[in-house]
């Protein structure tokens, strides 16, 4: 069965300094990966996604990931971050293990300071 | 952007009452969802649907039900509320055609239930 653990669920961080949000995933198969992000109050939002080719993928607003198939990992970084990322951070895997259901991890509260 | 909307957005009921939330979508989407999410973030999925007349449990046990007579339509009901079911319910949708294709959320209703 596919699962997706989140080891940090809390990171501080002060604004415009770099940020890594680590998520490793367990499957046998190909699968596809995503992180969510989600402001309070307010339902999931789709940040960026893996899907095959190009190992490095990139959001709209300055989020990448890189999808590491060795170490079964899609860890989430940022070089600079703003106060106004300040939310909670899902990483979630999808396959044929989990008939292409989302899974999730616990999430990652970032939470960056002044 | 996304065209999924749940109602109520906050639902404050008391002990022993049938509440339905509402789930729709527009965007012709087969696939939907319910996840339970934890006052500690954790998502977990309750139910899920395939298309019409279509409906599955989720990883999490739940005692809630739900129905899907209409593509667009996705409601949830708890037939007696109690205080454990305090927390907050997303909805989700995704287009099954794709089996790569994220899942796209409504913004959650948050029950209490006293």
């Amino acid at each position: 069965a596919q699962s997706v653990t989140q080891l940090d669920s809390q990171v501080p961080v002060f604004e415009e300094a770099p940020v890594e949000l680590r998520c490793n995933y367990s499957s046998s198969v190909s699968v596809y990966l995503f992180w969510y992000v989600q402001y309070p109050n307010q339902g999931l939002q789709l940040l960026l996604k893996y899907l095959s080719g190009s190992t490095l993928v990139e959001s709209i607003n300055g989020f990448e990931a890189e999808f590491n198939k060795s170490q079964t990992s899609f860890h989430l970084r940022k070089p600079s971050v703003h106060i106004s990322d300040t939310a909670e951070y899902f990483c979630a895997v999808s396959g044929v293990d989990s008939s292409y259901k989302l899974i999730f991890g616990s999430g990652t509260r970032l939470l960056v300071r002044p | 952007e996304a065209d999924i909307y749940q109602t109520p957005r906050y639902l404050v009921i008391g002990t022993g009452k049938k509440i339905t939330l509402e789930c729709s979508q527009t965007m012709g989407h087969d696939k939907m969802y319910w996840y339970q999410q934890d006052p500690g973030m954790e998502l977990h999925l309750i139910h899920y649907s395939y298309g019409v007349n279509s409906t599955e449990k989720g990883d999490l046990s739940s005692e809630s039900t739900v129905s899907r007579i209409r593509t667009e339509h996705f409601p949830l009901t708890l037939e007696s509320a109690r205080p454990s079911h305090t927390s907050q319910y997303l909805c989700a949708s995704s287009d099954p055609r794709r089996v790569n294709t994220e899942a796209f959320f409504g913004q959650g209703t948050r029950l209490t239930v006293v």
